[in-house]
């Protein structure tokens, strides 16, 4: 059984540019998390996705961000006009069931984007 | 202090020796949980406990929950050189907001062989 598997693992945009990371949930997880980490912090939450769903987006910055989970394929995080702040690693999760607060989230590898 | 802050900041220890970080957090909590990240990888999770739950045990980790004090402890026994990494308390909320996790800035363990 695969873990939650992130690309591209590295992503270099210059500024003005879109990055596109995406994620795959683990098999048989329908829920999706993205975090961001930004140097020598820990992870801030930014958007809770189920299939065609956006639960909660209450951690995403108002403008340029944006994220889906199409019924079909990878859940993906967009990043438009990207700026220098936004230089940091992402992270996906997934989790397996609704509505448990017990759930463990499983975390992938990350996409850590450098905007030049 | 912010929710899930972690303490020390960092740890140098020897291998053998055991190892203990605590995390302090604000709100109530469903549960808390510990990961590991090494450096530039992913995080790696250990270990869950539940608010109801005072300790729990995973091989060499044993983590405490006093939530009267809202604060958490990992130990890890019988350090090894391999248990060098950054690790991060994070807690699920109760009482709806944000559901994801929060996280602290994280405690840098390292091990001396």
């Amino acid at each position: 059984n695969a873990g939650v598997m992130q690309n591209p693992r590295h992503l270099v945009r210059r500024r003005g540019q879109e990055a596109r990371l995406r994620c795959s949930p683990m098999k048989g997880h329908s829920h999706v998390y993205w975090y961001r980490q930004l140097p020598e912090e820990g992870l801030k939450f930014m958007v809770y996705l189920q299939k065609e769903n956006i639960i909660d987006e209450s951690g995403m910055p108002k403008e340029r961000f944006s994220a889906e989970f199409p019924k079909e394929g990878p859940s993906i995080l967009r990043i438009q006009q990207v700026v220098r702040g936004d230089s940091a690693a992402y992270f996906c999760a997934s989790s397996p069931r609704l509505g448990s607060a017990q759930e463990t989230q499983y975390f992938g590898p990350g996409t850590r984007l450098l905007v030049l | 202090s912010q929710q899930g802050e972690e303490d020390p900041q960092a740890l140098s220890i020897q291998e053998g020796e055991n190892a203990t970080m605590n995390c302090s957090y604000k709100t109530s909590i469903n549960n808390l949980q510990w990961y590991r990240q090494n450096s530039g990888r992913g995080l790696v999770h250990l270990i869950l406990i539940r608010s109801n739950e005072r300790e729990k045990h995973s091989g060499r980790l044993r983590v405490t929950l006093d939530t009267s004090k809202k604060s958490s402890s990992l130990l890890i026994t019988a350090s090894r050189a391999a248990d060098t990494a950054s690790y991060f308390c994070a807690t699920k909320n109760s009482g709806g907001g944000a559901d994801g996790l929060t996280f602290g800035k994280g405690t840098h363990l390292i091990i001396q062989p």
